[in-house]
């Protein structure tokens, strides 16, 4: 079955910084990948998400790349803010059900 | 537009004891979907259900575990009889349902299910 991998599982900045999180998926199946962020004790909300026909998708100051040959997706947050402090999920999909990676914890300095 | 709720918000048992957790999917949303995150790692995918057929309950880890959703509308997860290692964040989210296209899921808050 399909299986997600997600590094780091935990990454500090300071505030300014970018962010990278990098997913690998292993079905080229596949055809949705999307990003949550959950904050604590608050339900994942999603913040970005890319289909297998798009290479890179940008909202202000996320972005998310895919290469399909490689199987491997990465979340980009540039001039990161203390509020972007949260566990990121990546997550791939085929038919419906999304496949999580381990999720990455970012903390992020003033 | 509300969004998916779950009902208990938390829920302390026994082990062997039955709990039933509640899902109201978005308004509309024939696709609803419960997840299972357990003691910090990933989230885990148990089923999936279309209207009210299960399409998918691949992840339904054993036969103690029944999920309904009579009439296509909100749903329900029970465990019986409960054990330690069902202890976890149970999520439940919905979505549209357009074909050749996967529509984004709508998480609820959750249910945290502590079995002691």
């Amino acid at each position: 079955g399909e299986n997600v991998e997600q590094h780091p599982s935990t990454l500090s900045v300071q505030e300014g910084d970018s962010a990278v999180i990098k997913c690998t998926y292993s079905d080229s199946a596949s055809n949705y990948f999307p990003w949550y962020k959950q904050e604590l004790g608050k339900r994942p909300q999603l913040i970005i998400d890319i289909r297998s026909n798009v290479g890179e998708k940008k909202d202000q100051r996320i972005a998310v790349t895919l290469n399909k040959t490689a199987k491997h997706f990465s979340l980009h947050i540039t001039e990161t803010q203390p509020e972007d402090s949260a566990v990121y999920f990546c997550a791939a999909s085929i038919e419906g059900k999304l496949i999580f990676g381990q999720g990455t914890e970012l903390s992020v300095k003033p | 537009e509300a969004g998916v709720t779950q009902f208990p918000s938390h829920s302390v048992i026994e082990k062997g004891q039955t709990v039933t957790l509640r899902c109201d999917p978005i308004s509309g949303h024939d696709n609803l979907y419960w997840y299972r995150r357990v003691m910090g790692k990933e989230i885990k995918f148990l089923l999936h259900f279309v209207k009210e057929s299960k399409q998918d309950e691949s992840g339904m880890p054993n036969n103690r575990f029944l999920a309904e959703r009579t009439g296509g509308t909100y749903s329900t997860l029970k465990v019986q009889p409960a054990e330690l290692e069902d202890s976890g964040v149970y999520f439940c989210a919905s979505s549209r349902r357009l074909r050749g296209r996967q529509e984004t899921q709508y998480f609820g808050p959750g249910t945290r299910l502590l079995v002691l």
